[in-house]
């Protein structure tokens, strides 16, 4: 299957600083790139959606200015977590949509960052 | 709201075949059946993904009826290295989000 890469894998930041996350489609260009956020024991909770030279559309309750998202080309994607807090702690998990070199278009997830914030 | 229905958990023993049953009941047309496996601190790994009957790959089968409202994902002779999380979704590519529901928590038991 087709490969998603992050970059870092785990993190630790103050309290109020900033922290970005990079989410790259490593085989395949990625129609439309998505970012996931899981607490322990729970589900994949949808952030974002965001294409490829186009503003991301954010899921409610998310809040944009805080998670700013870039997707800059058809195969890198970018989470900034804004003026950090310890309630920002978190698993963080890119996906990206497009088609292998099987030609089906199915989506794949990325190894996931873990962030944590004093 | 996730689109699926599955159990939330349930235990096998090493070696032995394990079937997952989802729920899809409003499962439009241009839907694809997805699941992925999700173990602890990482993301989750495409299993596998079908329309329908059967569709089986090196690691599991899929088994879809006329229907469609349901699916079955199939393990054959588990082992330890497969507890975890399996999630089934519903995709049709596009724009079309990924909701993700509980998902199934498989322990296999020596």
């Amino acid at each position: 299957g087709a490969v998603v890469s992050q970059h870092p894998s785990r993190v630790i930041c103050k309290s109020g600083t900033s922290v970005k996350i990079e989410c790259r489609s490593l085989d395949f260009q990625a129609t439309t790139m998505f970012w996931y956020r899981q607490f322990p024991k729970q589900s994949l909770m949808l952030m974002a959606t965001s294409n490829e030279g186009s503003k991301a559309t954010y899921e409610q309750g998310v809040e944009k200015d805080k998670f700013l998202i870039n997707h800059a080309s058809l195969t890198l994607s970018t989470l900034t977590v804004t003026s950090a807090h310890p309630e920002d702690s978190s698993f963080y998990i890119c996906s990206a949509r497009g088609r292998d070199s099987s030609t089906k278009e199915t989506q794949y997830f990325g190894p996931g960052t873990r962030l944590l914030v004093l | 709201l996730a689109k699926t229905t599955q159990p939330i958990s349930m235990d096998s023993y090493e070696g032995q075949e394990v079937n997952i049953t989802c729920s899809h009941n409003n499962i439009a047309t241009n839907d694809y059946i997805t699941w992925y496996q999700q173990f602890p601190s990482q993301g989750p790994r495409f299993i596998i993904q079908g329309y329908k009957t059967k569709v089986t790959n090196e690691v599991a089968s899929l088994f879809i009826p006329a229907d469609r409202k349901s699916s079955t994902l199939s393990l054959p002779r588990v082992s330890l290295s497969d507890t975890a999380v399996y999630y089934c979704l519903l995709f049709s590519g596009g724009y079309n989000k990924l909701i993700f529901g509980a998902g199934t928590r498989l322990a296999v038991h020596p």
